[in-house]
C-alpha cells in the first residue's frame, strides 16, 4: 500500500489563482480529512468526509471546497488564493475508529 | 467537542519513562481519547486510543482515569527519536466520522 499520497509537495501561487491539492489513499478508508498547519501552530480541520458523496465543514472551511466522488480521492480546491492561505496542508484517512494515517503534506506559499 | 488541556512542554531523560498528562474534564460518555505525535514538520502519527479501559500497544500505554476526566500517555523507554509534539484529542468517532480537532499539544524533548 502507498498509504496517503499528496500532490504536489510544494507549490507557489499568486494571489487570486486557483488550484487543487490532490489526496489519494489506497487503503479503502471511509473517513478522510484535510488540515492546515501554520508555522508554529497546531493543525486545524478544514473539511472532512465520512464516505463517497458526503462531506462536511471543519473549523476553517472558508476559501476551500472539497468533493468526494470516490472512496480513494479527496481533492481540496482553493478558489482564489490569498496570502493568509500560506500553510502546510495535510490530508488524512482512517477506517472506523482506527487512527488516522496522514500524508506527508503540501507546502503552499501564496505571494 | 470536548476540549483538552496539556502542558505546553516537558523534558524527559533518554531511557526513562515519559508520562504525558491530558485533562478532558468535559468528555462525553461516547467520546474516545486519541493520542498523536508530530515529529518536526512531518504529518502526525497515530499512537493509541481508548474509551475507558487502559490500552497498550507497541508504541505506548494509555491510562484513563475511572471518571474519564484525564488520561496519561506513557512512553516506557523514551529515546531521542521520541522528541516530538504530542497531541491529546477527544472525539465522537462514529457520529462525526472521525472529526478530530487538534489542540496545541505538548512539546516533548528527550535529552541524552
Amino acid at each position: 500500500n502507498a498509504g496517503v499520497t499528496q500532490t504536489p509537495k510544494f507549490q507557489v501561487l499568486k494571489t487570486g489563482q486557483s488550484m487543487t491539492l490532490q489526496c489519494a489513499q489506497d487503503m479503502n478508508h471511509e473517513y478522510m480529512s484535510w488540515y492546515r498547519q501554520d508555522p508554529g501552530m497546531g493543525l486545524r480541520l478544514i473539511h472532512y468526509s465520512v464516505g463517497a458523496g458526503i462531506t462536511d465543514q471543519g473549523e476553517v472551511p472558508n476559501g476551500y471546497n472539497v468533493s468526494r466522488s470516490t472512496t480513494e480521492d479527496f481533492p481540496l480546491r482553493l478558489l482564489s488564493a490569498a496570502p493568509s492561505q500560506t500553510s502546510v496542508y495535510f490530508c488524512a484517512s482512517s477506517y472506523n475508529s482506527d487512527g488516522y494515517t496522514f500524508g506527508s503534506g503540501t507546502r503552499l506559499t501564496v505571494v | 467537542d470536548a476540549k483538552t488541556t496539556q502542558p505546553p512542554s516537558m523534558d524527559c531523560a533518554e531511557g526513562r519513562a515519559a508520562n504525558l498528562p491530558c485533562n478532558h474534564s468535559t468528555i462525553s460518555g461516547n467520546e474516545y481519547v486519541y493520542w498523536y505525535r508530530q515529529i518536526h514538520s512531518q504529518g502526525p502519527q497515530y499512537i493509541i486510543h481508548g474509551l475507558k479501559n487502559n490500552e497498550t500497544n507497541e508504541m505506548a500505554s494509555l491510562i484513563i482515569t475511572e471518571d474519564r476526566k484525564s488520561s496519561t500517555l506513557i512512553l516506557p523507554h523514551a529515546t531521542l527519536r521520541d522528541t516530538a509534539v504530542y497531541y491529546c484529542i477527544v472525539a465522537i468517532y462514529y457520529n462525526q466520522g472521525g472529526k478530530l480537532i487538534f489542540g496545541q499539544g505538548t512539546e516533548l524533548s528527550v535529552k541524552p
